[in-house]
């Protein structure tokens, strides 16, 4: 099983609904949860960090994590066209020295105008 | 502007020769990290550096080293380039006090490896 897992996509959404990403993780996974955002040919920004159960907003975006179904998602409301983009799930392992983020093959964003 | 530089922006490379990819940041950030993304595989680990002086293997090491002689430079170094290491290559850095802190990259290197 792989530590972070996406749905590749694309998501196709129409302007100005809530497109919802989703992500599971594996229990070695510790308790640090990122998403971030990347443009085709960019490198990858964060967007939201979310460290405890429940809901996390700024902005437009709302991040949920319910650690019992180890489980998170990013919730985009009001999608606009620029929001198409490839969203990358990433979390912290534990017992690695890395301290690293470990990434998700990312899920496809298409909103549609 | 504070950030992390990455060169070239991108290279050409025949199979077989020597190759270092530069990264340098300016954020006086302790940890920093080479990726690299390969279309339906995302972003893999290849090496970090917690602290200047210390490095560590990642996901994907074999063909590539690195070295961390000061806080800003982490140089990623192909001794000897192959066709499979055409990626995309990523340099990130991190403050490392817990795992609260935000992971940022530099802009990335595009390898072609013929």
């Amino acid at each position: 099983q792989k530590e972070v897992e996406q749905n590749s996509g694309p998501l196709s959404v129409p302007e100005g609904a809530i497109a919802s990403l989703n992500c599971t993780y594996s229990d070695r996974v510790s308790q640090s949860f990122f998403w971030y955002r990347q443009y085709s040919g960019k490198s990858p920004e964060l967007i939201m960090s979310i460290y405890s159960n429940g809901d996390k907003e700024d902005g437009r975006f709302t991040a949920q994590l319910n650690k019992a179904s180890q489980y998170v998602s990013l919730l985009i409301r009001d999608s606009q066209p620029s929001d198409s983009a490839t969203y990358l799930c990433a979390v912290i392992l534990r017992d690695t020295g890395r301290r690293a983020l470990t990434f998700g093959s990312g899920t496809r964003l298409q909103v549609q105008p | 502007i504070a950030g992390i530089t990455q060169a070239p922006t991108s290279q050409i490379l025949a199979a077989g020769r020597r190759m270092t990819l530069r990264c340098t940041q300016d954020m006086r950030h302790n940890a920093m990290y080479w990726y690299r993304q390969d279309l339906g595989l995302g972003l893999r680990l290849i090496h970090y550096s917690n602290t200047a002086g210390t490095t560590g293997k990642g996901e994907v090491p074999d063909g590539y080293s690195v070295s961390r002689a000061n806080t800003d430079d982490f140089p990623l170094t192909l001794a000897s380039a192959v066709p499979s290491q055409t990626s995309v290559y990523f340099c990130a850095s991190r403050v490392l006090a817990g795992d609260y802190n935000e992971q940022f990259f530099g802009p990335g290197t595009r390898l072609t490896v013929l």
